[in-house]
């Protein structure tokens, strides 16, 4: 089946840092990659839709400078959180439609900001 | 209004249990339903769609009546690996986000 590749799992970042989460899909071309948060005992929000070669699309409430997202080719998606703090700790997750499998999901980023 | 409502649980179950789980959905022009099942700290993964003929695999029982914007899931014959939180997931049409209900949690107990 289809298989969205995100890295890293888990990380641990300074207050103040950046990260990068990658998602890349190994055996089909993503055009589009939607990005969830999900805080604890809560749902999968979605932050972001990335669309190959153009920009993103942001959800309300949802700050386009401070997660920076990339869609520069077919099977590579990132998501960097900038200048991180601890009320970005939190579950980040990708997914990608896909015409034969539906959507697919990376196994998701554990971010915690200490 | 949330666009997707579940009860969050948990429903403590004893093994061999039926259980059911019920969901709600605000947009009624919503085209695809489905259930997902999420471990703890693990991506959500696709239990099954939901047609409205209603549909059945295995132990899992699906239902959607689009006139009260409502889906169930019935889980006969409870496993204890059936203890996670399961999602009610909506989606407009294809290729467009899946939304998430906050999900429901199940703990089946030996």
């Amino acid at each position: 089946g289809a298989v969205v590749s995100q890295h890293p799992s888990w990380v641990i970042c300074k207050s103040g840092t950046s990260v990068k989460i990658e998602c890349r899909s190994l055996d089909f071309q993503a055009t589009t990659m939607f990005w969830y948060r999900q805080f604890p005992k809560q749902s999968l929000m979605l932050m972001a839709t990335s669309n190959e070669g153009s920009k993103a699309t942001y959800e309300q409430g949802v700050e386009k400078d401070k997660f920076l997202i990339n869609h520069a080719s077919l099977t590579l998606s990132t998501l960097t959180v900038t200048s991180a703090h601890p009320e970005d700790s939190s579950f980040y997750i990708c997914s990608a439609p896909d015409s034969t499998y539906g959507y697919t999901f990376g196994s998701g980023t554990r971010l915690t900001v200490v | 209004r949330k666009e997707v409502e579940q009860d969050p649980g948990p429903f403590n179950v004893p093994e061999g249990a039926t259980v059911a789980f019920n969901c709600t959905y605000s947009n009624s022009a919503s085209q695809s339903f489905f259930w997902y099942r999420q471990d703890c700290r693990k991506e959500p993964k696709l239990l099954m769609s939901v047609y409205s003929s209603g549909n059945e695999d295995g132990r899992f029982t699906a239902q959607l009546n689009r006139a009260s914007q409502y889906i169930s899931l019935l889980i006969r014959d409870s496993k204890l690996s059936d203890s996670a939180t399961y999602l009610c997931v909506v989606n407009m049409e294809y290729g467009n986000k899946l939304v998430f209900g906050a999900g429901t949690i199940l703990r089946v107990k030996s």
